[in-house]
This record gives structure tokens, sequence and C-alpha cells, in this order.
């Protein structure tokens, strides 16, 4: 497996415009994490899926940021409108199956910066 | 609510030396365990967990961890560090789900 996929890689944007970032998990796994890194704040996690649905967006900044899993194999984090405190390394992980807790790959990341 | 703790934000070591990185944590039972390590750029790669029984537990790279319920501390160690492992390196317990909850970091340098 080519492990969990993130795009893109880098991404600088103006403030105000929309951005989205993608994940692809690895195939088989069931649950999926957003988290944020920053020098400030460290590793946030901001919304975890279970088999698609999500289960607690609480880590979620404000109402601009969105995720959605359409199905098992891809999910996205929207970020409308952004503003430069959003600058920030956004890394997508995946684990499972099974009800015991199993690690969590993590994708490259993504290094977003707003101006 | 749940909590970890990594007390070091930064340590430097010599190559060759033995190195232990603390980490304590706040839960409702023993969580699962986690350490994670962070090359500059990279995203995170598994170091070892600790899930029941031995509570040393052996990882990749040489790195062991110690699970100590009394304490509650999962302190990561290595007997001799090479100048490979400097990077950054997060406890993390795990909740409901698999979710983990990571803690601030511990950044390694090592001198040659």
């Amino acid at each position: 497996d080519a492990g969990v996929i993130q795009s893109p890689r880098h991404e600088v944007t103006e403030m105000g415009q929309e951005v989205t970032l993608r994940c692809k998990p690895i195939s088989g796994h069931n649950s999926l994490f957003w988290y944020r890194q920053t020098m400030m704040r460290g590793l946030e996690l901001l919304i975890y899926f279970n088999n698609n649905v999500p289960i607690d967006d609480s880590g979620m900044p404000e109402d601009r940021f969105s995720a959605k899993m359409p199905n098992a194999s891809f999910s996205t984090l929207k970020i409308q409108p952004s503003e430069p405190r959003d600058s920030a390394v956004y890394f997508c992980a995946s684990s499972g199956p099974g009800h015991l807790n199993t690690e969590a790959f993590f994708g490259q990341g993504t290094r977003l910066t707003v101006v | 609510a749940q909590s970890v703790t990594q007390p070091d934000i930064h340590i430097t070591v010599s190559e060759g030396a033995s190195l232990e990185l603390r980490c304590n944590y706040s839960y409702g039972a023993t969580p699962y365990l986690f350490w994670y390590v962070q090359s500059p750029g990279q995203g995170l790669q598994l170091l070892l967990k600790y899930f029941s029984g031995d509570t040393l537990v052996q990882g990749i790279k040489g790195f062991e961890a110690e699970f100590k319920r009394s304490q509650s501390s999962f302190n990561l160690r290595k007997p001799s560090v090479h100048w490979s492992d400097a990077a950054e390196y997060f406890c993390a317990p795990s909740g409901g789900y698999n979710k983990l909850i990571f803690g601030a970091g511990t950044r390694l340098a090592v001198h040659p």
C-alpha cells in the first residue's frame, strides 16, 4: 500500500480564498483523522471519522472549517474563507479496522500558507 | 479530561550517549500508549506502542519504553543515540476510535 496520501503537499493562497485539502487513507482502514500542527499549539486533532461518519468535530476551530468523507477512500478538509492564522501543516491519518486500538498511519502533510 | 505532558521541550545529547524522554499522562483508565517520531518536513512515524502485558516494549531504531502505572508514565529510552535520531518525539495516549492526543513534543538535538 502507498500509505496515506495527501494533496497538495504545499498550498499558498490569499486571504479570503477557499482552500481544499485532500486525503486518501490506507485501503481497509475505517478511522480517519485530521490534525493541524503549528509551532504555538503543537498537534491538534481537528476532526475524526469512523466508517465515513464524523464522530467528533469539537477540535474544528471555527465554522470556516469543514470536513467530509463521502466514501471510505477519500476525505476533504475545507477552509472558507481562509485567514493568515490558518497557516499550518495539516496531517491526515488513518487506522483500523477493528475495535482494538491500533496505530495511526500519517500522511506527509499539507503545508498551508495564507498570505 | 485526557492529557499528556512531555516536560522537556528540547534536549541535546552527544552521539553515543544514552537518552530518556519523559512522558506523563492523565487518563480515566490505562490508555493505549504510543511514541511517534517526526523528522523535519516529514509526517509522523510510529516508534513503539503499549497495549497491555509486558511493561517494557521494544520499538524500531533501537528504542524502548517502559510503562509505569503507578507514575502514569511512559518514558522513551535509547542506550546509545545516533546522529540520525535528531528529530521531534511525541508521546500520545489513545482514546476511543484510535484517536491520539499528542503531547507538546520533545525536540532532540545530537552533538557529534
